[in-house]
């Protein structure tokens, strides 16, 4: 099985502030990693597939890029509805584990 | 507009059974496969199980294999896991998700199951 590892755990910043959360595989899923925003009591939502191609209405304020096994999530300009839990998922093989999560929060 | 709505939560005792579903609108249910997601309280997310469109493959988590099946119902729209043997570690919030290109597109608002005796 792949495992993905999130880092940080727990990310604090400002409103105006750019952040990265890093996502690394166990093995190379060339380019098959999501990423997903969670609001407390909500379900997730899909921002980013293919590790760049972000979905429809997710501001352009962010971004994913890498390939292999180094994929990074990065969110400019933050905004208060940015502070969330975000998480990678790889999609090239069974099962389709998703990383630990990242908890944004305000410093 | 897609809408998923989980149904059948609830309490089961520890070595139960429990099915959930989820019923699908807003598109053409039968031309996309299906995932289960769950979440334990407090805890990140867990791909449980996927079906195929056409019900052809399915796949599952090792922590779950054995003891849960996925299906589906192309003619009601509708998704189902029967989760057997339950444990206290079963106990999640369980989402489906409409897979497109493989990601979990659009999620339902989730389903509480809780395995307690």
């Amino acid at each position: 099985d792949i495992q993905m590892t999130q880092s940080p755990s727990t990310l604090s910043a400002s409103v105006g502030d750019t952040v990265t959360i890093t996502c690394r595989a166990s093995q190379n899923i060339h380019s098959w990693l999501a990423w997903y925003q969670q609001k407390a009591g909500k379900a997730p939502k899909l921002l980013i597939q293919k590790a760049s191609s972000v979905e429809s209405e997710v501001p352009s304020r962010i971004s994913g890029s890498g390939s292999g096994t180094v994929f990074t999530l990065t969110i400019s300009s933050l905004q208060p509805d940015d502070f969330a839990t975000y998480y990678c998922q790889q999609y090239n093989s069974y099962p389709y584990n998703f990383g630990q999560g990242t908890k944004l929060e305000i410093k | 507009q897609v809408h998923l709505v989980e149904s059948g939560g609830g309490v089961v005792q520890p070595g139960g059974s429990l099915r959930l579903a989820c019923t699908a609108s807003g598109y053409t249910f039968s031309n996309y496969g299906m995932h289960w997601v769950r979440q334990a309280p407090g805890k990140g997310l867990e791909w449980v199980a996927f079906i195929r469109y056409d019900s052809s493959n399915t796949y599952y988590a090792d922590s779950v294999k054995g003891r849960f099946a996925v299906s589906r119902d192309n003619s009601k729209n509708t998704l189902y896991v029967q989760m057997n043997s339950l444990r206290s570690d079963d106990t999640a919030i369980y989402y489906c998700t409409k897979g497109h290109a493989a990601v979990s597109e659009t999620w339902g608002q989730g389903t509480l199951v809780t395995v307690s005796s």
